[in-house]
C-alpha cells in the first residue's frame, strides 16, 4: 500500500534562517506530489506541484521553492524565513490524472520568530 | 475555470444534532469528481469520500450521508446525530480527468459540536 511520510512535525525557526521541509512517498511510482500551506483558520494554498523529477510548477510567487530530486521526494526550501512563512504545510500526492483524489501528509507546523 | 464554493465557514451545533454541510461546485467538463476531506485538530486531512459526475446516488456511510444533485451543482455532506469527535474542518473538492488535473478546494468550513 502507499504510504507518504512527512517531517518534521513541528518546527520553530528564527526569522532569516533557512528551512527544508522533506516528503516522500512509498509503495507507488511516478506520483504527483504537491506542497499546500494553510495559515491559521485558512484554508489551502497549493504553493508548489510536481509531475516528474525536476519538473516542479510554483503556483504562488513567494520566498520559498521546492524540489524533486528523485521520483518520490519532495522537498520544500528557504533561504530566509519571513513571518508571513509560519503555517502549516501539508505534501500530498496523487495518481495521474488526479480521479482519486489526493493522500496527504501529516503536516508540518512551522513558527518563525 | 473549476470553482468549489463552501458558503459556510464556521457552524456550531450540540451533540446529538444534524448538521448539512453545502458545496456547491462549477465545472465545465462533463467528466468530473468531487471529494470531501476531513481535518481533524491534529492537522491531517482525510479522505471521507470520492463521488464522480456519473454516480448521482446518494451514499451513506454510519452517520454520514452525501447528496449529489447535478442539476444544482451541489454536492452536500449531513452529519446525523453529531457528536464532538466531528468537530474538524470540513473540504470540499473537485477534479476533472484532464492531464494536468489537479484538486481544487473549497475554503473549508469550520464544524464545531458541543457535548
Amino acid at each position: 500500500s502507499q504510504t507518504i511520510h512527512q517531517w518534521p512535525a513541528t518546527l520553530v525557526q528564527p526569522v532569516g534562517s533557512p528551512l527544508s521541509l522533506e516528503c516522500t512517498v512509498e509503495g507507488t511510482s511516478n506520483p504527483n506530489l504537491y506542497w499546500y500551506r494553510q495559515a491559521a483558520g485558512r484554508g489551502l494554498q497549493l504553493l508548489f506541484y510536481s509531475v516528474g523529477i525536476g519538473q516542479i510548477s510554483s503556483e504562488v510567487p513567494q520566498n520559498l521553492s521546492a524540489s524533486r530530486p528523485q521520483d518520490r521526494q519532495f522537498i520544500l526550501s528557504s533561504k530566509k524565513l519571513l513571518l508571513s512563512d509560519s503555517g502549516f504545510y501539508l505534501c500530498a500526492w496523487s495518481a495521474a490524472p488526479v480521479i482519486m483524489g489526493y493522500t496527504f501528509g501529516s503536516g508540518t507546523r512551522l513558527t518563525v520568530v | 475555470a473549476q470553482k468549489v464554493t463552501q458558503a459556510q465557514t464556521e457552524i456550531s451545533v450540540v451533540e446529538k444534532e444534524d448538521v448539512t454541510l453545502d458545496c456547491v461546485y462549477e465545472t465545465r467538463d462533463t467528466t468530473y469528481y468531487l471529494f470531501w476531506y476531513k481535518q481533524p485538530p491534529s492537522g491531517e486531512l482525510v479522505f471521507l469520500i470520492r463521488r464522480n459526475s456519473f454516480d448521482e446516488q446518494n451514499e451513506i456511510s454510519g452517520r454520514y450521508s452525501w447528496n449529489f444533485q447535478k442539476s444544482t451543482s451541489s454536492f452536500n455532506f449531513t452529519i446525523t446525530a453529531s457528536q464532538v469527535v466531528d468537530s474538524a474542518v470540513y473540504f470540499c473538492a473537485l477534479s476533472f480527468t484532464g492531464a494536468n488535473s489537479k484538486l481544487t478546494f473549497g475554503k473549508g468550513i469550520t464544524l464545531s459540536v458541543r457535548p
